[in-house]
């Protein structure tokens, strides 16, 4: 069971919008940067967001990424058939390791 | 840009000791501005970070897997490795070797990372 929680599946029309939630405490998200990952299949985790809300040179600006409290969020706007993928959100915890959440698929109805 | 690549056995008799290697190409890793990371994923499953070295040889290793683990770096190929002993079936999985930002000595993000490597643990 991942230290952070991030909901199993979402799914949204194309063109559409989604949020992935990934949620921590204060021993993780509270007090250290949260970044995102992709993952399309078969393939290694790409950097989407860093820093809780920078993108990376290269990723469009239909990424977001949000941090509140204990809580962080990705966002996608105009879904694409291309963007579905599995998502992860990791941070440090203070059990002295990079924690990721256990991931998120997205599927693109 | 730089890259990564794996390289190493892609089976590993149960007990003995998984060995892969990390080479950086595109840039040296000879850098003060990044950590060099190992992290892994079982068939199905999420990501787990197994620890970071330091062009240095400084190294921090997860908690749940420091008894068993060693990094090395070696800057003049532009390498670093893992090696993970007493393995099991549990150690199965994709090894993916990253680069690494820090905030102070704690990890911020990972890119780029390597396109990993299958390691199987098996008689």
């Amino acid at each position: 069971q991942s230290v952070l929680t991030q909901p199993p599946s979402v799914s949204a029309a194309p063109g559409q919008k989604v949020t992935i939630s990934c949620s921590g405490s204060s021993s993780n998200i509270g007090n250290n940067y949260v970044s995102w990952y992709q993952q399309l299949p078969g393939t290694a985790p790409k950097l989407l967001i860093s820093d809780n809300n920078k993108r990376p040179s290269g990723i469009p600006d239909r990424f977001s990424g949000s941090k509140s409290g204990t809580s962080a969020t990705l966002g996608i706007t105009g879904l694409q058939t291309g963007d579905e993928a599995d998502y992860y959100c990791g941070t440090w915890d203070s059990s002295l390791s990079f924690v990721f959440g256990g991931g998120t698929k997205l599927t693109v109805l | 840009q730089v890259q990564l690549q794996e390289s190493g056995p892609g089976l590993v008799k149960p007990s003995q000791t998984l060995s892969l290697t990390c080479t950086v190409s595109g840039g040296s890793i000879n850098t003060s501005r990044f950590f060099w990371s190992w992290i892994r994923q079982p068939a199905g499953k999420g990501l787990e970070w197994i620890g970071h070295i330091y062009t240095s040889g400084s190294t921090k290793y997860s908690p749940s897997l420091k008894s068993r683990v060693t990094m090395s770096v070696d800057t003049s190929k532009n390498q670093f490795s893992l090696k993970l002993s007493s393995v099991t079936a549990a150690d199965t999985a994709v090894y993916y070797c990253a680069r690494e930002a820090i905030f102070g000595v704690v990890p911020r993000w990972f890119d780029p990372w390597g396109q990993g490597t299958l390691v199987t643990v098996s008689s």
